[in-house]
């Protein structure tokens, strides 16, 4: 079966680095996409990752290695408003997109 | 970046009512369409994919006659809940690809629809 595992919920201070991490199986893999979605409203795009590596975007870095069907959103200098869920999410060969069930960040003065 | 938008923002109606909701790719085409349905502190729920000028197709449970969508143009899909039940009260999200960047490709959302049927 398909499958995507991330954490349910995760802690963190303002100002600190936090790592969301993402394991996923699929039939296939087009690559995978990192969504952050606060309370009440619709996703919003994060990243895109297909080669092994990391790819820094601002305070948001996203690395993907295939070979482990693994992931991980790295956020650095933590503020509020990034409490929100992240969605992780892989495309497989149908390009459908398997969505995991969202990590809750909490972030703390 | 493209803009989908979507209408109502939210709507409450009586059991047994249908209620039609719009999703507009407003900057940029889109062959293809998605239909979420999330509920409260759970992911994103595939319902069905939106193909334009062509039958949707339905995930695994979802009723297709109940949640009837039409893909009209390549800038708009409806979805239609019809006998709308307070079991069917959710936040329905629409999401669409860009036509000219392929299948491998973020999806837009839109800022989703709070269904509550009372």
């Amino acid at each position: 079966g398909q499958n995507i595992d991330q954490p349910t919920e995760m802690t963190a201070t303002e100002g600190a680095i936090v790592q969301i991490n993402c394991t996923y199986q699929t039939s296939g893999f087009n690559g995978l996409f990192w969504y952050q979605q606060h309370a009440g409203e619709a996703p919003t795009f994060l990243s895109y990752n297909v080669l092994d590596g990391l790819e820094e975007k601002g305070r948001f870095s996203s690395f993907l290695s295939r070979s482990k069907g693994y992931s991980y959103l790295l956020l650095k200098e933590l503020q509020m408003k990034d409490s929100a869920s992240y969605l992780c999410a892989a495309l497989n060969s149908n390009y459908q997109l398997i969505w995991g069930a969202g990590t809750k960040l909490i972030i703390k003065p | 970046g493209a803009v989908v938008s979507q209408h109502p923002s939210w709507v409450i109606c009586k059991s047994g009512t249908s209620v039609k909701i719009e999703c507009r790719s407003l900057d940029f085409q889109a062959t293809t369409m998605f239909w979420y349905r999330q509920f409260p502190k759970q992911s994103l729920m595939l319902m069905a994919t939106s193909n334009e000028g062509s039958k949707a197709t339905y995930e695994q449970g979802v009723e297709k006659d109940k949640f009837l969508i039409n893909h009209a143009s390549l800038t708009l899909s409806t979805l239609t809940v019809t006998s709308a039940h307070p079991e069917d009260s959710s936040f329905y999200i629409c999401s669409a690809r860009d036509l000219l960047s392929g299948e491998i490709s973020e999806q837009f959302f839109g800022p989703g629809t709070r269904l509550t049927v009372l």
